[in-house]
């Protein structure tokens, strides 16, 4: 099976930036997604990684290195509306779509 | 606008009752996927189907059971209802290459 870590709480400032880290353990890699979920709302996708490095989407940057199971998302000018949960999820090979997802990181954005 | 939706919002029935939950996406995807999502414990696949009567438990499938009689519906039955399964229950859909699964809104139910 795989194994998924993420902090379970993180609190940052309104303007800053927040690193959010996941590492993981599986084998048959075939990507990793990193979801938002407000409070009482359904998750909503907001990256993918298959290979090494970064991927900048705005805002949000997702980070992946294979050898290390590792992967962070990057949130740049912290808004309010970005206290969220963050959900990282890890696709192994042979498993058709489906995802494995981590217990997730509750981010609280403060004044 | 891509749509996955859920029958009920919130639901409460009673231990031993038969409990159905349905979800319809208009995505004409062909992977439907059911979740938990409890405290502590996040997501956790229970079934998913990669097409029309197709299904394969996920992680946690003691309980419960999948129907897939048509594409573009997905029913959760729990066959005797349990207070161990009041839970937030999530459906979604991909596409089988697509990165990104698609939720619906939720049920949560509540066995008393």
């Amino acid at each position: 099976g795989q194994n998924i870590d993420q902090p379970t709480e993180m609190t940052a400032t309104e303007g800053a930036i927040v690193q959010i880290n996941c590492t993981y353990q599986t084998s048959g890699f075939n990507g990793l997604f990193w979801y938002q979920q407000h409070a009482g709302e359904a998750p909503t996708f907001l990256s993918y990684n298959v290979l090494d490095g970064l991927e900048e989407k705005g805002r949000f940057s997702s980070f992946l290195s294979r050898s290390k199971g590792y992967s962070y998302l990057l949130l740049k000018e912290l808004q309010m509306k970005d206290s969220a949960s963050y959900l990282c999820a890890v696709r192994v090979t042979g498993g058709g779509n489906k995802l494995t997802f981590g217990t997730g990181t509750q981010l609280k954005v403060e004044l | 606008d891509v749509k996955v939706t859920q029958s009920s919002r919130y639901l409460v029935k009673r231990t031993g009752e038969k409990v159905f939950l349905e979800c319809v996406q208009d995505m004409d995807h062909e992977n439907m996927f059911w979740y938990r999502q409890d405290p502590g414990l996040g997501l956790r696949l229970i079934y998913f189907s990669y097409d029309v009567k197709m299904k394969e438990k996920g992680d946690i499938p003691e309980g419960y059971s999948v129907s897939r009689e048509k594409k573009e519906r997905f029913s959760l039955i729990l066959e005797s209802a349990s207070t161990n399964q009041t839970s937030m229950y999530l459906c979604a859909s991909s596409s089988p290459m697509g990165h990104e699964q698609f939720f619906g809104p939720g049920t949560r139910l509540t066995v008393l």
